[in-house]
């Protein structure tokens, strides 16, 4: 079955701080993995999207990077603001049929 | 949110009744999808259009229907067979099936 399971559900970090979010996934054919950011109450944005033969992929403080052969992706934020505090989505997107795979996500508070 | 608008915000039904949430795009996008959101899970798809007076069901379809008369519009309509109505509905479109997904600002739907 495929399936899109991050971790941790929820992390509390002071502003300036850095974290790792995690993304592990069970699919296949794999395309394509993608990171969002969700505000609250607001629709998904795109961060990095990254293809099989890609390792890491950088858009500013955000890091993403994958590991095809563990399927474990990660997402590295620098140097923490207040305005990263959101929900970070991993998604998947199956090879054959163009099908997405959506993690739960990770809820992250950036506390001042 | 880009070109993608979705309303109202905020969307109040008493049980039985049917809704229609907008979702319109300037895009010039031919797909579009709708989305539901509940907490602690991933977005499951309810309906998809590739083009102009097509569309496909989703995940969770049951209880849900749309229209694609305009290449700008789908709207979604939550019928009183919904058992669980209530919930965060995000619109999405892309350029072609499979390619990156943008989303609207999405509609909150309370159902008592």
């Amino acid at each position: 079955k495929n399936q899109v399971e991050q971790s941790p559900q929820s992390l509390i970090i002071l502003e300036g701080k850095n974290c790792t979010l995690q993304c592990n996934y069970t699919v296949s054919p794999f395309s394509n993995l993608r990171w969002y950011k969700q505000d609250t109450g607001r629709g998904p944005v795109s961060l990095t999207i990254m293809t099989f033969s890609e390792n890491t992929k950088s858009n500013g403080r955000y890091t993403a990077t994958l590991d095809a052969d563990t399927k474990q992706s990660s997402l590295h934020i620098t140097a923490s603001q207040l305005s990263d505090s959101a929900s970070y989505i991993c998604v998947v997107r199956v090879d054959s049929n163009y099908q997405l795979i959506w993690g739960a996500g990770t809820k992250l508070i950036i506390k001042p | 949110d880009g070109g993608i608008t979705q309303s109202p915000k905020y969307l109040f039904r008493k049980e039985g009744q049917n809704v229609t949430l907008s979702c319109e795009q300037n895009l010039n996008h031919d797909a579009m999808y709708w989305y539901r959101q509940d907490p602690g899970q991933g977005l499951r798809l309810i309906y998809y259009s590739q083009i102009v007076n097509d569309f496909q069901k989703g995940d969770i379809a049951e209880g849900y229907s749309v229209s694609r008369e305009k290449k700008e519009s789908f709207p979604l309509t939550v019928t009183s067979a919904q058992k669980n109505p209530t919930a965060f509905y995000l619109c999405a479109s892309s350029i072609r099936t499979g390619d990156e997904q943008y989303f609207g600002p999405g509609t909150r739907l309370t159902v008592t």
